[in-house]
């Protein structure tokens, strides 16, 4: 495709349900990335996915929060038993990080709500 | 770690004002530093970026200059029109940490007519 997308563009859920999210990145992009944006805030860095290497989980704020990648293809963001402060916009970008100054290229998000 | 700390916003502009969005990082090792927008209602996107010390990176009438001896990267537009309305993040990657990224907190600007 010709850019980042995911899905679904919105998601509304109750409490203490499970959701999953999906990123699909630029083909042939090996670094990918999930972000979580509360309103009017900042990114919140949450795992980070580079070819084989064994991803960086750092950012994930709990053990809710897992995220599935296969190869260098479609990766999914799982949040269980949600809660109401999970309510934000998820986004995912993807890049070539080969050489110095590859830009990341960010989907349109998943804005979630959790009622 | 590596952290980049941006101005606090919100800043609020008339147009055709001059605008300046500080930027500075710490980082392990050579990074290469971004500025990313984010218009109203709208995906981040590259603003502009630069890869060495002393390099400028340009775009849509904004400047930024990566300065190695300050750790900064200051964001300048000499007149800024109302579509500059948006949020603007700094940001660094480096190749010995295989490229992740960090971000800024993000500076939410205004520009009034």
């Amino acid at each position: 495709g010709a850019g980042v997308s995911q899905s679904p563009s919105n998601k509304v859920t109750e409490k203490g349900k499970d959701v999953e999210l999906r990123c699909d990145p630029i083909s042939g992009h090996t670094a990918l990335y999930w972000y979580r944006q509360r309103l009017g805030q900042g990114l919140e860095f949450l795992i980070y996915f580079q070819g084989n290497s064994a991803p960086d989980k750092s950012g994930l704020p709990s053990d809710r929060f897992s995220a599935e990648r296969t190869g260098e293809s479609v990766s999914t963001l799982t949040i269980q038993r949600t809660q109401q402060e999970d309510s934000a916009v998820y986004l995912c970008a993807s890049s070539s990080p080969t050489k110095r100054g590859e830009t990341q290229y960010f989907g349109p998000g998943t804005r979630l709500l959790v009622l | 770690g590596n952290s980049v700390t941006q101005m606090e916003g919100p800043v609020t502009l008339s147009e055709e004002a001059f605008l300046t969005i500080n930027c500075t990082y710490t980082a392990t090792g050579y990074p290469s530093l971004f500025w990313y927008v984010q218009y109203p209602g709208e995906g981040l996107q590259l603003l502009l970026k630069a890869t060495k010390a002393d390099d400028k990176g340009s775009n849509k009438g904004f400047e930024a200059t990566y300065r190695k001896e300050t750790t900064s990267f200051h964001l300048e537009k000499g007149s800024v029109q109302v579509s500059d309305s948006a949020v603007y993040f700094c940001a660094l990657s480096e190749i010995e940490t295989a490229g992740k990224s960090t971000f800024g907190d993000g500076t939410t600007l205004t520009v009034k007519p």
